[in-house]
């Protein structure tokens, strides 16, 4: 019920493409769900984050797309770049009900130059 | 730097050893959350604490951990009689009061059982 699946575990995209990341979950009581960046070494860092009220958000390069009906949600990163490979995980929160963060498996991207 | 504090950033224990991790949130930040991460795997709740209060705990195991977030001073998670399984990597992230607020993660601490 807590759970969010994340795919794909690894992607490698030329400089320039699309970078596209999917998830989905279950609970229908998630109502909050950020992306992170993590780079090695370094502690998740807040990307950007939607809440299902809209179907899509974009900052920059970066967007989210939300399907609530299909509980599915996914990250878009346009003219993907080399400084932009990393691990992204996505997350989910149920508002209010502790605040805790139910995080994907993650995927590690690399952009080839 | 105003951001999550955590130490120390490598932690090295022998099985049966205590491990303590430390956690200084951001400034103005009162919420606390410990999480752990494994080997190519997501992050995986623990605790979240409020200053001198547990919260939430579901996430910790029953035994030998536990986590306190003082009056004064920085959280501590703790690890009593480690155990090979605990290698991981800790994370704690804080967020401001109220809900609906971002958390932002400290840089970890890698702990290492020998």
């Amino acid at each position: 019920q807590q759970q969010v699946k994340q795919s794909p575990q690894s992607l490698i995209v030329q400089k320039g493409g699309i970078s596209i990341i999917n998830c989905a979950y279950e609970n229908t009581a998630f109502d909050y769900f950020p992306w992170y960046q993590q780079f090695p070494g370094k502690g998740p860092a807040l990307l950007i984050a939607i809440r299902p009220d809209v179907s899509e958000k974009k900052e920059g390069r970066f967007t989210i797309s939300f399907n609530k009906s299909a509980k599915q949600f996914s990250l878009h990163i346009m003219d993907s770049q080399p400084g932009d490979s990393a691990t992204y995980f996505c997350a989910a929160r149920v508002s209010g009900a502790g605040n805790m963060l139910t995080f994907g498996g993650g995927t590690r991207l690399m952009v080839k130059p | 730097n105003a951001g999550v504090m955590q130490n120390p950033r490598h932690l090295v224990r022998r099985r049966g050893q205590e491990a303590r991790l430390r956690c200084s949130p951001m400034k103005g930040h009162s919420h606390v959350y410990w999480y752990r991460q494994l080997p190519e795997e997501g992050l995986k709740f623990m605790v979240y604490l409020q200053k001198e209060n547990i919260i939430d705990e579901s996430g910790m195991p029953k035994e030998r951990f536990s986590a306190e977030f003082p009056k004064e001073g920085p959280s501590i998670l703790r690890i009593q009689q480690v155990v090979r399984g605990d290698s991981a990597a800790y994370f704690c992230a804080s967020s401001p009061r109220g809900i609906n607020q971002p958390q932002h993660f400290g840089d970890g601490t890698r702990l290492s059982i020998l």
